[in-house]
């Protein structure tokens, strides 16, 4: 049984552009959290997401962030125009109930805006 | 006030040394979790706890829901035990999602 796997690991991205991070849950997980880790800041929710829909979003920037779970396939972060201060790290959990203190963590994914 | 606080912020500790980090939190939690994570790399789950004492290997956790304050004990500690050590709670105010403290800089010397 796989792990949260999150891709890519490291992204480079310059101004401007579009950065897509993906989160596939451990099998058997229908709930995924959104986690970000600005440079030497504590980790901060973004987004919990079950199948299809999203539950609390109440975390993510309110312009250019977006997230989905559809129904097949992985959970994707979506940062549209990126800038500087997007770069960190982003982190996927997941978990079989809505329960996030159950949930298992992904390895990050480290973007870098240039 | 955060609603988790840790302490401390940085520990720097001697091979073998017995360490404690404290976590302490101001509102009702449903669980609370020790998570660690290696310089650029990712979390990994230590312990989750909403009661008593949990014990894996050299690491033992705690937590006393009364007083809102967890303790993570790292006994015998090594440098392969270097990392930030990070309390997550569940709060009951916060739904499903997961409130962390800033995390403890541990660095142990050989």
């Amino acid at each position: 049984n796989a792990g949260v796997m999150q891709n890519p690991r490291h992204l480079v991205r310059r101004r401007g552009q579009e950065a897509r991070l993906r989160c596939s849950p451990m099998k058997g997980h229908s709930h995924v959290y959104w986690y970000r880790q600005l440079p030497e800041e504590g980790l901060k929710f973004m987004v919990y997401l079950q199948k299809e829909n999203i539950i609390d979003e109440s975390g993510m920037p309110k312009e250019r962030f977006s997230a989905e779970f559809p129904k097949e396939g992985p959970s994707i972060l979506r940062i549209q125009q990126v800038v500087r201060g997007d770069s960190a790290a982003y982190f996927c959990a997941s978990s079989p109930r809505g329960t996030a203190t159950e949930a298992f963590f992904g390895q990050g994914t480290r973007l870098t805006v240039v | 006030k955060n609603e988790v606080e840790q302490s401390p912020q940085n520990l720097t500790a001697q091979e073998g040394e017995f360490i404690t980090i404290n976590c302490s939190y101001s509102v009702g939690i449903s669980a609370l979790h020790w998570l660690q994570q290696h310089p650029g790399g990712g979390i990994v789950s230590l312990f989750m706890l909403s009661s008593g004492k949990k014990k894996h290997g050299r690491l033992i956790a705690t937590i006393n829901i009364q007083e809102k304050h967890s303790s993570l004990h790292i006994t015998a500690s090594h440098p392969r035990d270097s990392a930030v050590y990070i309390c997550a709670v569940g709060l009951q105010t916060s739904g499903s999602r997961l409130t962390f403290g800033e995390g403890t800089q541990l660095t142990v010397n050989p």
